[in-house]
């Protein structure tokens, strides 16, 4: 299966600022990438699909200009969360799809201040 | 993509089998019935993937019965680190392939 990583796992904020997470594929080249939120004791929710050289599908009720989501290689999507406020913090994790399987990263916490 | 209903929680005891069903009364012909596993701040874990009947890996077995309605992830012999969230999702691997988690089953294993 695909290998994959995020960077950073952990991040302070304060509000108003802008917080970007890295998601790479280390051994699979990957058009799609999806990114979710998971709120504590809460399942995971699909935030966007990220594709490679094209824009990001957001899900209903995902604010597009607030996350931006950049996907310019095969290797790596990022997530910008932008003017972060105390509600954006959560636990953002990617996954990588790979010959019809989803791999999922380990996760970023965001805590934002 | 059909819904999914399972148990919020279930406890057990190391060396037990465990059972948890999953009941997805609207899957599709072209759905696939998957199982993820979570622990606490980690992403989740691919366990299995099933269409019909009994699907086994060495990590757990997926009983699946004729009318697909529903589905039960059994885990054999469960130890303290089995403690974990088990998700059940039901989607169609070729419609893009998004996943969309229910609410999860957390399973705690004890002494």
């Amino acid at each position: 299966g695909a290998v994959v990583s995020q960077h950073p796992s952990r991040v302070i904020c304060k509000s108003g600022t802008s917080v970007k997470i890295e998601c790479r594929s280390l051994d699979f080249q990957a058009t799609t990438m999806f990114w979710y939120r998971q709120f504590p004791k809460q399942s995971l929710m699909l935030m966007a699909t990220s594709n490679e050289g094209s824009k990001a599908t957001y899900e209903q009720g995902v604010e597009k200009d607030k996350f931006l989501i950049n996907h310019a290689s095969l290797t790596l999507s990022t997530l910008t969360v932008t003017s972060a406020h105390p509600e954006d913090s959560s636990f953002y994790i990617c996954s990588v799809l790979a010959v019809n399987e989803q791999f999922f990263g380990p996760g970023t916490r965001l805590t934002v201040l | 993509l059909a819904k999914t209903t399972q148990p919020i929680s279930m406890d057990s005891y190391e060396g037990q089998e465990v059972n948890i069903t999953c009941s997805h009364n609207n899957i599709a012909t072209n759905d696939y019935i998957t199982w993820y596993q979570q622990f606490p701040s980690q992403g989740p874990r691919f366990i299995i993937q099933g269409y019909k009947t009994k699907v086994t890996n060495e990590v757990a077995s997926l009983f699946i019965p004729a009318d697909r309605k529903s589905s039960t992830l059994s885990l054999p012999r469960v130890s303290l680190s089995d403690t974990a969230v088990y998700y059940c999702l039901v989607g169609d691997n070729g419609a893009g392939n998004k996943l969309t988690f229910g609410g999860g089953t957390r399973v705690l294993v004890k002494p």
